[in-house]
């Protein structure tokens, strides 16, 4: 399997413009995660999904984010509008069913907002 | 509340010295799984160790082992005799049983100087 993949890998916006990062999970994965990596904060879960559905959002920090899972093949996270603060990596990862199991995570996104 | 606590923001060390990375972590669940990844410079996640909570046992893989404690809620992180390639950001996380949350430490940057 090629792993979970993460388009873009860098990605460069004015404020104000929407942003859109793309995420395939692992095949056969039932669990997927969206985090977000800044130097201040660390790696904040911002939102997870289990079988498509969002779970937990409360990672979410402003009504600018939003984040789908439309099929067990895709999610998207979505910041619109986009502020200079949102700049950070993005990681997106998935797991197997069951708990107990390990998350793999993709390249991350390094999105910067000018 | 799930939390993860790990105090040691950086460490720094001379090559072939031991070194332990610790983590605390809070929950209130009595089923949970810990893990440790790695962040090498190159920045994507990498998974090293999980443990089930009620699975005390210490592990050992090679220059790397791991010490469970559950009466000190801590899963500490012990390389021994370090390389220059051990320099990293080190995560614990946690997860638990009844939401499948998987939320991670700060993290600690481990330099290994020749």
């Amino acid at each position: 399997d090629a792993g979970v993949i993460q388009s873009p890998r860098h990605e460069v916006t004015e404020m104000g413009q929407e942003v859109t990062l793309r995420c395939k999970p692992i095949s056969g994965h039932d669990y997927l995660f969206w985090y977000r990596q800044t130097m201040m904060r660390g790696l904040e879960l911002l939102i997870y999904f289990n079988n498509n559905v969002p779970i937990d959002d409360s990672g979410m920090p402003e009504d600018r984010f939003s984040a789908k899972m439309p099929n067990a093949s895709f999610s998207t996270l979505k910041i619109q509008p986009s502020e200079p603060r949102d700049s950070a990596v993005y990681f997106c990862a998935s797991s197997l069913k069951g708990l107990h199991t390990e998350a793999f995570f993709g390249q991350g996104t390094r999105l910067t907002v000018v | 509340a799930q939390k993860v606590t790990q105090a040691q923001t950086e460490i720094s060390v001379v090559e072939k010295e031991d070194v332990t990375l610790d983590c605390v972590y809070e929950t209130r669940d009595t089923t949970y799984y810990l893990f440790w990844y790695k962040q090498p410079p190159s920045g994507e996640l990498v998974f090293l160790i999980r443990r089930n909570s009620f699975d005390e046992q210490n592990e050992i893989s090679g220059r790397y082992s791991w010490n469970f404690q559950k009466s000190t809620s801590s899963f500490n992180f012990t390389i021994t005799a370090s390389q220059v390639v051990d320099s990293a950001v080190y995560f614990c996380a946690l997860r638990t049983s009844n939401t499948g949350k998987l939320i991670f430490g700060q993290g600690t940057t481990l330099q290994v100087k020749p």
